[in-house]
């Protein structure tokens, strides 16, 4: 059952640009969401986090938005770098058991 | 420093092998985690160890086979695999909180393995 969607398989932004990236998901159980920025042949690297107390996280250029009402969540890249280039999971977290589920993933192409 | 060590990288086995792969966090994390992912798919969680104990077993065969020996070390030990199994295993590991509640999981690199 795909609890976390991300419909959007891949995206190309300019560089300097603002990146979008949606994420949906289900189950409203889910506390914790976090994206994680892979490389191919890498293990997923820990981008950002928000808690579902809050409905907004910043971190320099990265920046996560959570609206639960919606079950929606989105990360903001800005400005948008070659560098970010890569597969963007979101996912989402049931702290009290230890279970974490990833959407599909989405593919961010930064052009010069 | 947020390190998972992972080996081999690379791992090529035929069915009827018997072969282990090795992860190792010395982040002082109480749980630890084994996924599975193949091509252009998002990890799947397999198990989870928490405070060396097995809390999850994603109806894994048994063919896959998890070890926990201490708080630092993950295992997985493999046998008479199918080439179905060939992907990237991925090892992660967290705090676990009070409660029990874990937090933001690191992964390591991951193995690649092929089985042929």
């Amino acid at each position: 059952d795909q609890q976390v969607k991300q419909n959007s398989p891949s995206l190309s932004v300019q560089e300097g640009r603002i990146s979008i990236l949606n994420c949906d998901y289900t189950n409203s159980m889910f506390d914790y969401f976090l994206w994680y920025k892979k490389y191919p042949a890498e293990g997923p690297t820990f981008l950002i986090s928000i808690s579902s107390i809050k409905d907004k996280n910043e971190d320099g250029r990265f920046t996560v938005f959570l609206n639960k009402s919606a079950k929606h969540l989105s990360l903001h890249i800005v400005p948008s770098q070659p560098g970010d280039s890569a597969v963007y999971f979101c996912a989402a977290h049931r702290g009290n058991n230890n279970d974490m589920r990833f959407g599909a993933g989405t593919r961010l192409t930064v052009k010069p | 420093d947020t390190e998972v060590t992972q080996t081999p990288k690379h791992l090529v086995m035929g069915m009827t092998n018997k072969k282990s792969l090795k992860c190792e966090q010395h982040m002082g994390h109480r749980a630890m985690y084994w996924y599975k992912q193949k091509a252009k798919k998002p990890p799947e969680l397999m198990f989870v160890y928490s405070y060396e104990k097995l809390s999850i077993n994603e109806s894994v065969p048994s063919r896959f086979s998890p070890e926990c020996p201490n708080s630092s070390l993950l295992n997985l030990h493999l046998h008479a695999l199918q080439p179905e199994d060939s992907a990237l295993y991925l090892c992660a590991s967290s705090r676990v909180l009070a409660g029990g509640i874990t937090d933001t999981q690191y992964f390591g690199p991951g193995t690649r393995l092929t089985v042929l």
